[in-house]
């Protein structure tokens, strides 16, 4: 079993459409998550972290389960430049420094 | 505001040929790390370092070799390439070394080996 699992999708949309990803991780040990994104193997960008709490970042919406652990990615609205993969990161410390591990990507496409 | 910055953006090798991937940050972050990315599928940390003069294995480490001299670069090198290492490569840095800091990434090297 892979350590940070992600549906692949693709998840197609309209635009204005809400989707949202899950992504379940099996260390208890976790510390720090976050989500980012990627355009056309470009390289990654921080799209937010992800507090315990639940955050929220304009229509995006992260939250934290660590009972079930996984986290999720709401995004309201969808714009077709939200076409992208989203990745999810789970960090866990070890030895001396933090380690990410990142998921496979779920791949959104939204469509006019 | 450079950032991160890998060089060479893309780069074809012959099988056992050796190279080094360059990357330099200018934000005086501690952590730097190097990861792999093949088609469909997510980074894999290869080599990573939590200061000047200190390294340590990730996940796929066996045919490179990582070195941290300065604060500021981070030069990731195969030793013998081999058709299983093409792929697309990302240096990034963080603030933390303790995995709470998001990292920054360098545009990638794009490798191609025959």
């Amino acid at each position: 079993r892979k350590e940070v699992e992600q549906d692949p999708g693709p998840f197609n949309v309209p635009e204005g459409a809400t989707v949202a990803f899950n992504c379940t991780y099996s260390n208890s040990a976790s510390q720090s998550f976050f989500w980012y994104r990627q355009d056309c193997r470009k390289e990654p960008k921080l799209l937010m972290s992800v507090y315990s709490s639940g955050n929220e970042d304009g229509r995006f919406t992260a939250q934290l389960n660590r009972a079930s652990q996984y986290i999720s990615l709401l995004i309201r609205d969808s714009k077709l430049s939200d076409s992208a993969t989203y990745l999810c990161v789970v960090t866990r410390l070890n030895t001396n420094a933090g380690k990410s591990t990142f998921g496979d990507g779920t791949t959104l496409t939204v469509k006019p | 505001n450079a950032g991160v910055t890998q060089t060479p953006k893309f780069q074809v090798l012959k099988t056992g040929q050796s190279m080094t991937l360059q990357c330099a940050q200018d934000m005086n972050h501690e952590y730097m790390s190097w990861y792999r990315q093949d088609p469909g599928m997510g980074l894999r940390l290869i080599h990573y370092s939590v200061g000047a003069g200190i390294t340590d294995q990730g996940e796929v480490p066996n045919g490179y070799n990582v070195s941290r001299s300065t604060t500021e670069d981070f030069p990731l090198r195969l030793l013998s390439a081999a058709p299983s290492q093409t792929s697309v490569y990302f240096c990034a840095s963080s603030y933390s070394m303790a995995g709470n800091q998001p990292q920054h990434f360098g545009d990638g090297t794009r490798l191609s080996i025959l």
